[in-house]
């Protein structure tokens, strides 16, 4: 199953609202999970099952979705928002990435 | 608390062979299925290979099927990757990371610092 994300990179303020996208090949009902992933850290997890917040994440993350189109919505951007995006799907081995969002300041 | 500590990384010739472990602590491991994922150097995120709590089923991802082999030790609490006939393109961060429950069919919730592989001669 491929995942595709978009866009690759994308420039935000302080405040805004942004969307990201990620589509399945086929479909992988809602087993869906979105990371953060900043360098030299561990990913962490935000959204599993496609739209239920991971515990202990604020509820400016949110997401949407099943089937073959899933989307991560980020709220009111604060600098520590600004990272790198990933989708993955588990519905089964392999369990494959998006490409990744890099999110930085505009 | 939850905590995934690998080791095992290292600097290594292409064609050698190399072991990953990652010791686990604050949970039951038996009951979690298993991922291991790597990061390259200005890539993005690459799913390895993922074992089920009781080895069951085990996947690879196609760039290391055949030559990467993932096993557990629910006595031991820790999960491994036997790495073989090496390239230049496995060097990457290698994560663990534990799937949220015992199954295929579960995200990885918690993960490991990393440890570096690089294969160079």
């Amino acid at each position: 199953i491929q995942m595709t994300q978009s866009p690759s990179s994308l420039s935000a303020s302080i405040g805004d609202r942004v969307t990201i996208t990620c589509r399945a090949s086929q479909g992988i009902s809602n087993y869906l999970v979105w990371f953060q992933h900043k360098p030299g850290k561990a990913p962490k997890s935000l959204i599993y099952a496609a739209s239920s917040l991971q515990s202990g994440v604020p509820s400016k993350f949110s997401g949407s979705g099943s089937g073959t189109y899933f989307t991560l919505t980020i709220s009111s951007l604060q600098p520590e928002d600004f990272a790198t995006y990933y989708c993955q799907q588990y519905s089964d081995y392999p369990h494959t990435f998006g490409q990744g969002t890099k999110l930085d300041i505009k | 608390e939850v905590q995934l500590v690998e080791s095992g990384g290292g600097l290594v010739q292409p064609g050698r062979s190399l072991r990953l472990s990652c010791a686990t602590s604050g949970f039951t491991f038996e009951n979690f299925a298993m991922n291991w994922v790597r990061q390259a150097p200005g890539k993005g995120l690459e799913w390895v290979s993922g074992i089920s709590w009781n080895s069951g089923r085990i996947g690879y991802a196609d760039s290391v099927k055949g030559r990467f082999t993932i096993s557990r030790d629910n006595a031991k609490s820790s999960l491994y990757l036997q790495m073989n006939s090496l390239r230049a393109e496995d060097t990457a961060f290698y994560f663990c990371a534990r799937g949220n429950d015992y199954s295929v069919v579960s995200h990885s919730d918690y993960w490991g610092q990393g440890t570096l592989v690089t294969v160079t001669s």
